[in-house]
């Protein structure tokens, strides 16, 4: 599609329960990112992809976080056993280049609320 | 450490006066520096990029400049107007220097263009 398509966008979570939001980039681009905004404006990267493969997991917590993008299905962000510190809106953002000489398109983000 | 510092959270300025918005970054020697405008519930959405060896970029009513012997870029609506309302983001990638292989956010600026 020609808009990146991020669900749910709202997702509310009991503490220790799994949350998996998804994601579907532009049609013809090959880089995927997702970023954790908390607080206001602070925009953490989590994570790229270059089509299936990961190019860019430096800002990935070790554990709880995966991520995956797989051929004809949406990319996805699973986190496991979360934490009342993992609520925040999750961006994923699609590109034709991993660095900045592109633009990255984003779509509206998922809110996601542990409870 | 690296860091990238937007001016004042917020900023409140006249219609159809011209709005300046600073970026301003250390340890960081970018090869592009890019603006984007997020509304509230929203993602934010691509405006500009400029590369390291261009001085100034326009498109309409915007404007940035890159110096990158005083690490900073100014970003500049003229004619503001309401609708120009939102937090504008400045990004930039590692460059030379770093990880050209994302892009890392400031903390944006809230503009409130008064009618």
């Amino acid at each position: 599609g020609e808009e990146v398509a991020q669900t749910p966008k709202h997702l509310v979570r009991g503490e220790g329960q799994k949350a998996k939001l998804y994601c579907a980039p532009i049609k013809g681009h090959s880089y995927v990112f997702w970023y954790q905004q908390v607080l206001k404006n602070e925009f953490k990267f989590l994570i790229s992809f270059q089509n299936e493969n990961v190019f860019d997991e430096t800002g990935m917590p070790k554990e709880r976080f995966s991520a995956k993008c797989l051929p004809n299905s949406p990319c996805s962000l699973e986190i496991q056993a979360t934490k009342l510190e993992d609520s925040a809106v999750y961006f994923c953002a699609s590109s034709q280049s991993p660095g900045g000489n592109q633009p990255q398109h984003f779509g509206d983000g998922t809110r996601l609320s542990i409870l | 450490s690296q860091k990238i510092e937007q001016n004042s959270e917020a900023l409140n300025i006249q219609e159809g006066k011209t709005a300046t918005l600073t970026c301003n970054y250390t340890n960081y020697s970018p090869a592009y520096l890019q603006w984007y405008r997020q509304d509230p519930g929203r993602g934010p959405v691509f405006l500009l990029l400029i590369r390291e060896n261009e001085k100034e970029k326009r498109k309409e009513r915007l404007k940035v400049t890159f110096d990158t012997t005083l690490k900073q870029s100014l970003f500049h609506i003229t004619a503001s107007q309401p609708a120009d309302s939102a937090t504008y983001l400045c990004a930039l990638d590692g460059g030379s220097s770093g990880s050209a292989r994302q892009l890392t956010f400031g903390s944006g600026t809230q503009l409130t263009v008064l009618p």
